[in-house]
């Protein structure tokens, strides 16, 4: 089975900080998704990455940014938090003509 | 534009009733269509996928869905719903470059409670 793993399942971050959140899967993917989960609002795209050292802009990228230095590490990079960045991160990975599978997500507060 | 348009965001069923739950969509392409489903807390786990081929898929759960064409249509049903079923869910399109950057476009979600 198809392992993503999103480093942290809760954090808790201060306004201005620079906030790393990782994603690691373990079936030689090579495109790796981040999303946000907002209520009524499903998941809307922020980054992915088709390949190390490739990104391309979702939907939503702005106050992100991305590193894709490893296959299979993907990170989400808050430059400095906002309140408006709190919210439920999902991080995703698929192979070739295959739907994505998902991790636990990282629910991330900023005060 | 893309969309993906659940138009219930709250349903309640009873145990051992029936479901369907809706997903509408607008693609200018023959859409790749996904059902996923989110437990609390949790990631989403796939239910089931059209790509080609017979319009009634059926996935896991004993649930299925039925791709229609003419109303951009891919609406989930279930028979019998059990009490575990509750979770929230949510319908997903993605294009014929599904295989060259796999993008999804996810509709709001509907959340189902299921009375005992």
């Amino acid at each position: 089975d198809v392992k993503v793993t999103q480093s942290s399942r809760y954090l808790v971050k201060r306004t201005g900080e620079k906030v790393f959140l990782e994603c690691v899967q373990d079936m030689d993917h090579e495109n790796m998704f981040w999303y946000r989960q907002d209520p009524g609002l499903g998941l809307r795209l922020i980054y992915f990455s088709y390949d190390v050292k490739m990104k391309e802009k979702g939907d939503i990228p702005e106050g992100y940014s991305v590193s894709r230095e490893k296959k299979e590490r993907f990170s989400l990079i808050l430059e400095s938090a906002s309140t408006n960045q709190t919210s439920m991160y999902l991080c995703a990975s698929l192979d070739s003509n295959q739907p994505q599978h998902f991790g636990d997500g990282t629910r991330l507060s900023i005060l | 534009a893309q969309s993906v348009t659940q138009p219930d965001i709250h349903i309640t069923v009873s145990e051992g009733a029936s479901l369907e739950l809706r997903c509408n969509y607008s693609y200018g392409a023959t859409p790749y269509l996904f059902w996923y489903v989110q437990s609390p807390g949790q990631g989403l786990q796939l239910l089931l996928k059209y790509f080609s081929g017979d319009t009634l898929v059926q996935g896991i759960k004993g649930f299925e869905a039925e791709f229609k064409r003419s109303q951009s249509s891919f609406n989930l049903r279930k028979p019998s719903v059990h009490w575990s079923d509750a979770a929230e869910y949510f319908c997903a399109v993605g294009g014929l470059r599904y295989n060259q950057g796999g993008k999804l476009i996810f509709g709001q979600g509907t959340e189902l409670s299921v009375k005992p």
